[in-house]
């Protein structure tokens, strides 16, 4: 699976939008983009996954251009509660995931 | 309805015992994931069941590192002689296993300190 580059670091204030863009130039065809958010002691969670265009649920939008080497989720109006790390994964047919580091998102009043 | 569940939630142990950790995925479920977290870190990819097949042991960082589904459902990660490097929070997945459902669940992870 290839690797994805994330941000480490977003600051972001209550009510604002929060857009976390995701490198993947090495993603292969057959690949999906995943997002999932972890809160402290809490395992991670699926936010939104994509393979092209843009996809958007209650949670979020996920954006995808056309040579699908990066994408960005995006968080609309964001709440103390949205703090949490965002991880960028590729994912293939079986659903093994390849965690990075993942992008600390820090909401303040 | 119930989600991933994982025992115990906190386990600690003396550099040398063996740990069991346990995990009860969604009911129906067919792939079954574990992962090993560091402090600070993302999850890391250990091993892989369909059913009670193991179909990827990879990323087992050792041979004291042993999993097992026997009848498909409750998995069991077993770790012998236990070493300060493998203390980490252990995260068990499920997922339906169709092709096109790729969101894998997690449990709450079991916190694992080897003193």
């Amino acid at each position: 699976l290839a690797k994805t580059t994330q941000p480490i670091s977003m600051d972001s204030y209550e009510g604002q939008e929060v857009n976390i863009t995701c490198s993947h130039n090495n993603i292969a065809t057959n690949d999906y983009i995943t997002w999932y958010q972890q809160f402290p002691s809490q395992g991670p969670r699926f936010i939104i996954q994509g393979y092209k265009t843009k996809v958007t649920n209650e949670v979020a939008s996920l954006f995808i251009p056309a040579d699908r080497k990066s994408s960005t989720l995006s968080l609309p109006r964001v709440s103390l509660s949205d703090t949490a790390v965002y991880y960028c994964l590729l994912t293939d047919s079986w659903g093994k995931l390849q965690f990075g580091a993942g992008t600390q998102v820090v909401v303040t009043p | 309805g119930a989600g991933v569940s994982q025992s115990p939630r906190y386990k600690v142990a003396k550099r040398g015992q063996d740990v069991a950790l346990r995990c009860d995925p969604i009911s129906g479920h067919v792939s079954l994931f574990w992962y090993q977290q560091a402090l600070g870190q993302g999850p890391e990819f250990l091993t892989y069941f369909q059913n009670e097949a193991q179909l990827d042991k990879s990323g087992l960082p050792s041979d004291r590192f042993f999993a097992e589904r026997p009848e498909g459902s409750v998995s069991t990660l077993k770790i012998q002689r236990t070493q300060q490097e493998d203390s980490a929070v252990y995260l068990c997945a499920s997922s339906s296993g169709l092709a096109d459902i790729l969101e894998q669940y997690f449990g709450p992870g079991t916190r694992l300190t080897v003193t």
